[in-house]
């Protein structure tokens, strides 16, 4: 099951900065964070991951709270193409299985 | 990064026939391969975790039976949807694991197999 609360949808004006937040109170210790988004009938592409560090990457970056019970990722420069459903996940590394949530859908406006 | 594909991307049939999909790992070798399906406005579900040399293990309420899993190398899985219906139309994504920038790994997703059943 999924261990993740995202809102429905967000929308974020063309340039700006996306925050797109997610809740994981339950989240163990060896749990990292994963941020995917999927664009339509495409398969979900990966953007970010991490464990209680901040990350950050050509895509993305990701802020984790120190009590690591919730995470936002921030796209700083939202582009019309970043409009897609943006899933975050909580996993233990090393191959098991990811369990989706509902995810955000992010809409770019002009 | 690393890439997975699927064959075939999009997929027609007849209630009651037979459909094999197709998941290759292009540039890595994947013990482990899962499977989700996707209906319209909805999330991933994930069906089953397929093993290289061993059977796959399915989620709960998923029919093993119906949802043929053959892991049959390192590069490749493969999903057998049997005796189709209706109801099993949907898009079927399966994913591998890899190493993301050369730290702890991640999933890598196919592209999708959008599958209609008439």
């Amino acid at each position: 099951d999924a261990k993740t609360t995202q809102p429905t949808s967000m929308d974020c004006a063309e340039g700006r900065a996306a925050n797109l937040p997610c809740n994981h109170s339950t989240i163990s210790g060896n749990e990292y964070v994963y941020w995917y988004r999927q664009i339509h009938s495409q398969g979900p592409q990966y953007i970010i991951h991490g464990l209680k560090n901040n990350e950050t990457n050509e895509m993305a970056s990701l802020i984790i709270t120190e009590d690591r019970k919730s995470s936002t990722l921030i796209l700083p420069h939202a582009t019309l193409r970043d409009t897609a459903v943006y899933y975050c996940i909580v996993r233990v590394a090393a191959g098991n299985q990811f369990y989706f949530g509902t995810g955000t859908s992010l809409t770019v406006i002009p | 990064g690393a890439v997975v594909s699927q064959h075939p991307s999009r997929v027609i049939c007849k209630s009651g026939t037979s459909v094999k999909i197709e998941c290759r790992s292009l540039d890595f070798q994947a013990t482990t391969m899962f499977w989700y399906r996707q209906f319209p406005k909805q999330s991933l579900m994930l069906m089953a975790t397929s093993n290289e040399g061993s059977k796959a293990t399915y989620e709960q309420g998923v029919e093993k039976d119906k949802f043929l899993i053959n892991h049959a190398s390192l590069t490749l899985s493969t999903l057998t949807v049997t005796s189709a219906h209706p109801e099993d139309s949907s898009f079927y994504i399966c994913s591998a694991p890899g190493l993301a920038g050369g730290r702890t790994d991640t999933q890598y997703f196919g592209p999708g197999t959008r599958l209609t059943v008439l």
